[in-house]
């Protein structure tokens, strides 16, 4: 059974970086990708990045010069490094795996983890 | 990039009535559209992938159709525990989007 934890601190001082780490247990992250994703209160999911195995990241260009994404398949981890936080960036992260799913192989987040609440705070 | 555009963006519904969400993609994303179900306090849940095609051990309530920019999920016969909050997500092309999110709400 997959599993995905996601680790680290909850709060972070305003123009810090977040840095949030991926624990997949249950499975090697090889061959898939890996994202987070993460939800302010009150508003909906925001996709701020995935990342395949083998290391190609892809950001969303919102996020793009702050996220810096990488994966660690000695461990098999996934981290998350967001710089210059804002209170905006308040929210639950979620770590996602997309697979490639039935006969129509089309990439969707299959699983997901409980989420981490950060806080951007002083 | 590729803007997905859900309507409404709530609904208050009664036990048994016929739900119907609606995704539209600002460019043609062929069946590439996934769809989940959110509830306060959980992880979200993959329901349908590839526009139609159900998650395994998702109920047969549960449908979604659509292809090129106009998607649709719906739900017959809405049971309690489909009271959530539901995103459409578009995995074509190089980045991939949300829609804004349709709540589902008690009459």
């Amino acid at each position: 059974q997959v599993q995905l934890q996601e680790l680290g601190p909850g709060l972070v001082e305003p123009s810090g970086t977040l840095s949030l780490i991926c624990n997949v247990s249950g499975d090697s992250i090889r061959n898939y990708y890996w994202g987070w994703v993460r939800q302010p209160a009150g508003k909906g999911l925001e996709l701020i990045g995935r990342i395949y195995s083998n290391g190609s990241p892809n950001y969303n260009p919102s996020l793009k010069s702050r996220v810096t994404m990488s994966v660690d398949t000695s461990k098999n981890q996934v981290s998350l490094k967001m710089s210059s936080v804002t209170a905006a960036d308040t929210a639950v992260y979620y770590c996602v795996r997309a697979a490639s799913v039935g006969a129509v192989r089309v990439y969707a987040f299959d699983m997901w983890g409980q989420g981490r609440l950060v806080t951007v705070s002083s | 990039d590729i803007q997905m555009t859900q309507s409404p963006s709530s609904l208050s519904v009664s036990i048994g009535d016929r739900v119907t969400v609606t995704c539209r993609a600002s460019h043609s994303i062929v069946t590439y559209l996934n769809w989940y179900q959110h509830k306060p306090g959980e992880a979200p849940h993959l329901l349908i992938y590839g526009a139609s095609t159900l998650q395994s051990g998702v109920p047969s309530r549960f449908s979604g159709s659509g292809s090129g920019t106009d998607f649709t999920l719906t739900i017959t016969t809405l049971q309690p525990e489909d009271f959530a909050t539901y995103y459409c997500q578009q995995s074509y092309g190089t980045t991939w989007t949300f829609g804004q999110g349709t709540k589902v709400e008690v009459k």
